[in-house]
């Protein structure tokens, strides 16, 4: 199993421009998240899944939108890039129904840069 | 709001001595924790977790206790090694609550050679 992988590894992005961050796992897994990571800082939750074609906002979804078409894939959409939004990007899956809980796991994330 | 957070921003450990990571959590409602170590340029990656019948729980040369009276967990790595250098995030989730995993800033541990 390759796990959690996020495409790309880094960008560089113009203030107003938009770009789509690729996550996919191949773990099965109905959970999917996408957190933010800003330095020196723990992560928050931008948007999370419980299963193809449900999607919620987390802590800070302004200026992002997420789609779940299938259960393998969870794009995180910027639609107009702003400095604020400069970070990196975590993608997270996990198998979760009641106690059953189980850890996420992670990619190793995006980089992203907006001047 | 409820909040997840650590006692200390950094630690430095001697190589081969035991290290101790700390984490205080406010929610009381979280019943599911999770410790990750994250290295420089990487994701998060699971080290162990705890749920919340359970005071203390074991894995390889880690231990997580869990201390609901007052709401504090803490990570403890024995023998710490070179590759042990990361910095550690406690998490909490409630499960039939909001579900949403909370991170806590950040220790990062520094091994000494």
């Amino acid at each position: 199993n390759a796990g959690v992988t996020q495409t790309p590894k880094f960008r560089i992005l113009k203030i107003g421009q938009s770009m789509t961050l690729q996550c996919t796992q191949d773990m099965n897994h109905n959970y999917m998240y996408w957190y933010r990571q800003d330095p020196g800082m723990g992560l928050k939750l931008i948007y999370y899944s419980v299963g193809a074609g449900i999607t919620d906002k987390g802590e800070v979804p302004n200026g992002y939108n997420v789609s779940r078409s299938t259960t393998e894939d969870f794009p995180l959409r910027l639609e107009l890039a702003a400095p604020s939004q400069t970070s990196v990007y975590f993608c997270a899956s996990s198998y979760s129904e009641g106690l059953r809980n189980q850890p996420q796991h992670f990619g190793d994330g995006t980089r992203l840069s907006i001047l | 709001g409820e909040s997840v957070g650590l006692h200390l921003p950094t630690l430095s450990v001697q190589e081969g001595d035991n290290s101790i990571i700390n984490c205080a959590y406010s929610n009381s409602a979280s019943d599911y924790f999770i410790w990750y170590k994250q290295e420089s340029g990487k994701g998060p990656q699971f080290i162990i977790d705890i749920r919340s019948n359970m005071d203390k729980r074991q894995g390889q040369r880690v231990t997580v206790l869990l201390n609901k009276t007052v709401k504090h967990l803490s990570l403890q790595i024995a023998a710490t090694q070179p590759g042990d250098s990361a910095v550690y995030f406690c998490a909490e989730i409630e499960t039939f609550g909001n579900e949403k995993l909370t991170f806590g800033t950040g220790t990062r541990l520094t091994i000494i050679p």
